[in-house]
């Protein structure tokens, strides 16, 4: 089944405690992209990839950092988190190509206290 | 960053009645896409639009891309529990509709009771 996994779906942490949350497509696509989601702000778009070792920032990168070394991965990685990076995480994917439909995950819900 | 605001932003209605949720900008996009979002999954893509004043059917989903191309709207007819969702629009900018470039709307919470 075509899908985009992402775990933990819950987590709870304290300030300044580094955490990765992984991110694994099975659909070959190229295109990789991490946003998060805050209540009357829709989705806001942290990071990018357009392929392996291709990344770039989006709308809200400060605090984050990605990797691309295989084409199916896209961890998020919070290096000291803080309060205000609570929040409802998605990773998606799509073959980067017009118009293309993106595939999400299921979320992380991330609490950061 | 562009902005895409959506309206309104809550709806609660009765099975059978119609509606219409709205996403508007200033900006011009060269696609548009509509998203639903299911409590405790990711959103899921409906239509896609490209060209100004296009209109898409999707079952009892009715989309339709301004002439301008800076808005769009989704109609339902005769709403349905199943409805219930959380409705995102995204826009992309630049010549080609890349995901890179979408942006998204602020979200319409729909909720459709028996």
């Amino acid at each position: 089944e075509a899908q985009v996994t992402q775990n933990p779906r819950y987590l709870i942490t304290v300030t300044g405690k580094k955490l990765t949350v992984t991110c694994s497509q099975n659909m070959n696509h190229e295109y990789m992209s991490w946003y998060r989601q805050d209540p009357g702000l829709g989705l806001r778009q942290i990071y990018y990839s357009m392929n392996v070792e291709v990344t770039d920032k989006g709308d809200v990168p400060e605090g984050y950092k990605v990797s691309r070394k295989e084409k199916r991965n896209f961890p998020l990685i919070l290096e000291s988190p803080s309060p205000n990076q609570t929040s409802l995480y998605f990773c998606a994917s799509s073959w980067g190509l017009d118009n293309s439909p993106l595939h999400f995950g299921n979320g992380t819900r991330l609490t950061v206290t | 960053t562009q902005l895409l605001e959506q309206s309104p932003q809550f709806l609660s209605i009765q099975e059978g009645e119609n509606l219409t949720v709205y996403c508007n900008s200033s900006s011009v996009f060269s696609s548009l896409q509509w998203y639903r979002q299911e409590p405790g999954e990711g959103p899921v893509l409906l239509v896609t639009v490209v060209t100004g004043g296009e209109v898409k059917k999707l079952k009892r989903l009715t989309f339709q891309f301004g002439d301008a191309r800076k808005d769009s709207s989704l109609h339902i007819t005769a709403a349905q529990p199943g409805d219930t969702g959380l409705y995102l629009c995204a826009g992309a900018v630049g010549d080609t509709g890349t995901a890179s470039k979408l942006t998204f709307g602020t979200g319409t919470r729909l909720q459709v009771t028996l």
